[in-house]
């Protein structure tokens, strides 16, 4: 079955880099787009980033664009989120998901997995 | 940038009909999908293409979309149906994803 295992929260001062990384098992990883999603504590889902099957599309949410960077191994089976000039409200639980369906970038985000908190603070 | 408006909660007891919304100016051209997370959980998607129920989800829960309104309908809601419920779309440029604000559904 689909496996989505997320690394390398912590806590970060402001204005440092963290890189988040997933480790995805149980599909062909090559296949399928990838998103990042986050939650803030206690607040609702805030979608980040997406990246289509083979890398070569990425889009941020305007939120992030300019700080944070998607990127994804095919060759590994893992997708990393590269988060720059952290800020206090980037404080969430960050969530790794697979597309829905193959091949599409317009796909929903589904399975997830667990989660990784990235808390910025001084 | 885009927004998606949700009702921020719905209240039913067991066996009613609950009917969350979620509005959205591109939605008469793109596709709703609602989440439903549980306390301490990661979401689960519990609808597709506006009206496309998973095979692992129960039948009482339904979708449509009607111009720029899109709607989860749970028929004879269980308790264990509480939870958080996301919409999640698009804007009209298709690439850039946007959760609505979230309903926390209470049966009781």
């Amino acid at each position: 079955q689909v496996q989505l295992v997320e690394s390398g929260g912590g806590v970060v001062q402001p204005g440092r880099s963290l890189r988040l990384s997933c480790a995805a098992s149980g599909f062909i990883f090559s296949s399928y787009a990838m998103h990042w999603v986050r939650q803030a504590p206690g607040k609702g889902l805030e979608w980040v980033a997406v990246i289509s099957y083979d890398g070569s599309n990425k889009y941020h949410a305007d939120s992030v664009k300019g700080r944070f960077t998607i990127s994804r191994d095919n060759s590994k089976h893992t997708l990393d989120l590269q988060m720059n000039s952290l800020r206090p409200e980037d404080t969430a639980v960050y969530y790794c998901a697979k597309a829905q369906l193959p091949l599409k970038i317009v796909a929903p985000a589904d399975p997830w997995g667990q989660g990784t908190l990235v808390t910025v603070s001084s | 940038s885009y927004e998606l408006t949700q009702p921020p909660s719905v209240s039913v007891s067991p066996g009613q009909t609950a009917r969350i919304t979620c509005s959205g100016d591109a939605l008469p051209k793109k596709y709703a999908y609602w989440y439903q997370q549980k306390s301490g959980q990661a979401p689960v998607l519990v609808m597709y293409e506006d009206s496309k129920r998973p095979y692992d989800i129960p039948e009482r829960f339904s979708g449509s979309s009607s111009g720029t309104m899109a709607t989860l309908t749970i028929s004879g809601a269980q308790v264990e149906d509480e939870a958080g419920y996301y919409c999640f779309s698009t804007d009209s440029s298709g690439y850039h994803w946007v959760f609505g604000g979230g309903t926390k559904l209470t049966v009781l």
